[in-house]
């Protein structure tokens, strides 16, 4: 059975500061990893999949196979960012139901 | 357009009272999933469809538990007899693209409170 575990609840930074959120999974097949995103009053929505290999809004995420990582970055923190960060897995077999981790609460101070 | 609407937003009951939850995709997605979402804690996976078979059930889903979809468009949730842990966020999602890398499209939720 896949794990996924983001081991802060929050994550307070100041403006333009560095942010990274982080992702570690158990699996033991090659998963597909995501990040999604819940702002305040608005649905869960992805913000973006390893698959891509694209920076959204100005965040990036790379998958360290050998740490089991998929830690969520951006270099300079802005207020706009403030949410709610869920890490989630998709299994490479089976029924391929994704599995979230907890979420990390992201609070950027002006 | 891809959206999903969720039925009630809110809902208040008193424990041992039934209720039921309606998901309703804009468009045609085969699969549909229902996961429950508790304070501090990730979506927790409940049940899913692909069309209208429901192919796996989480053992969260104990059987006051029921979920539907009867044309493969949209699916009800119902909870018999509800206790206060029952109490939470119910979140049904769409696939979007492949079942290995798709996304998952949430709906708003339905917030359940038994009292």
């Amino acid at each position: 059975a896949q794990r996924v575990t983001q081991p802060e609840k929050l994550l307070s930074v100041f403006k333009g500061a560095p942010v990274e959120l982080k992702c570690n999974y158990s699996y033991s097949g090659s998963p597909e990893l995501f990040w999604y995103v819940q702002y305040s009053r608005q649905r869960l929505q992805l913000l973006l999949r390893h698959i891509s290999r694209e920076s959204i809004k100005g965040f990036t995420a790379d998958l360290n196979k050998g740490e089991t990582s998929f830690h969520l970055k951006k270099p300079f923190a802005q207020e706009e960012d403030s949410a709610m960060y869920y890490c989630a897995l998709t299994p490479s077999g089976g029924s391929y139901i994704p599995t979230f981790g907890r979420g990390t609460s992201l609070i950027v101070h002006p | 357009d891809t959206g999903v609407s969720q039925d009630p937003r809110h809902k208040i009951t008193k424990r041992g009272q039934n209720v039921t939850f309606r998901c309703d995709p804009i468009s045609e997605h085969n699969r549909l999933y229902w996961y429950r979402q508790t304070l501090g804690q990730g979506p927790e996976f409940l049940t899913y469809f692909q069309n209208e078979a429901q192919l796996e059930k989480s053992r969260l889903l104990s059987d006051r538990f029921s979920a539907e979809r009867p044309k493969g468009s949209f699916s009800t949730l119902e909870i018999q007899r509800t206790e206060q842990g029952d109490s939470a966020m119910y979140l049904c999602a769409i696939l979007r693209g492949p079942a290995n890398t798709g996304e998952l499209f949430f709906g708003e939720g339905s917030r359940l409170t038994v009292l």
